[in-house]
């Protein structure tokens, strides 16, 4: 069976300090891997996608994630973390049949 | 575009009622979902459609049911409410190997 694992339910880092959020797949075939943040009392909303191409993709609010095929990683950086990024960070991978997510991953960024 | 919208945003159920989730989307996706978040659980497919007239079990899709007659609503009923049943959920559509769009979320406690 396909699945995400965010192995930590938690991270805290200082503002302006960079950001890993880590993710790692199990996907059959070659994966689609998406990256979600969550407000409070907001639905899911869409950061960054790996579908195929360079192992490196840019998001919205200065969001990154590198995909490593033989580490089945898909991890979530920043290079200067904000306050306004706190938040809670879904991985989710899989196909459009088949989607799975990652338990989450609270990111809080203290001043 | 409103996106997807989900009615209500809240509810309270006691055990044994039913009750419809209602979900629209206006941007012409052919894919919708419905997930149920539980705390620390991530997001379970509930089930899924790839068109109208065309739906699918997910992950999790005991005590639920869907229709899809339209492109555009995707409702989801529960018919014997159960306390397991209390969560929150969300629908999301999107387009083949897209980013998923998800509306607001509703909030069901059942009692």
């Amino acid at each position: 069976a396909q699945s995400v694992a965010q192995p930590e339910d938690q991270v805290n880092v200082a503002e302006g300090n960079p950001l890993t959020v880590k993710c790692t797949y199990s996907v059959s075939g070659n994966p689609y891997l998406f990256w979600y943040v969550q407000y409070p009392n907001r639905g899911l909303q869409f950061l960054l996608k790996y579908i195929t191409g360079d192992n490196l993709v840019k998001g919205s609010y200065g969001f990154e994630a590198e995909f490593n095929k033989s580490q089945t990683s898909f991890h979530l950086k920043k290079p200067s973390a904000l306050v306004s990024d706190s938040a809670l960070y879904f991985c989710a991978g899989g196909n459009n049949n088949d989607m799975r997510f990652g338990a989450g991953t609270r990111l809080t960024v203290k001043p | 575009n409103a996106g997807v919208t989900q009615t209500p945003k809240f509810r309270i159920l006691k055990i044994g009622q039913s009750m419809t989730l209602q979900c629209t989307q206006d941007m012409n996706h052919n894919y919708m979902y419905w997930y149920r978040q539980d705390p620390g659980m991530g997001l379970k497919l509930i089930y899924y459609s790839v068109g109208a007239g065309i739906t699918d079990k997910g992950e999790v899709p005991n005590g639920y049911n869907v229709s899809r007659s339209t492109t555009e609503d995707f409702p989801l009923r529960l018919e014997l409410a159960a306390p397991s049943q209390t969560s929150v959920y969300f629908c999301a559509s999107t387009l083949f190997g897209a980013e998923q769009f998800f509306g607001p979320g509703t909030r069901l406690t059942v009692l």
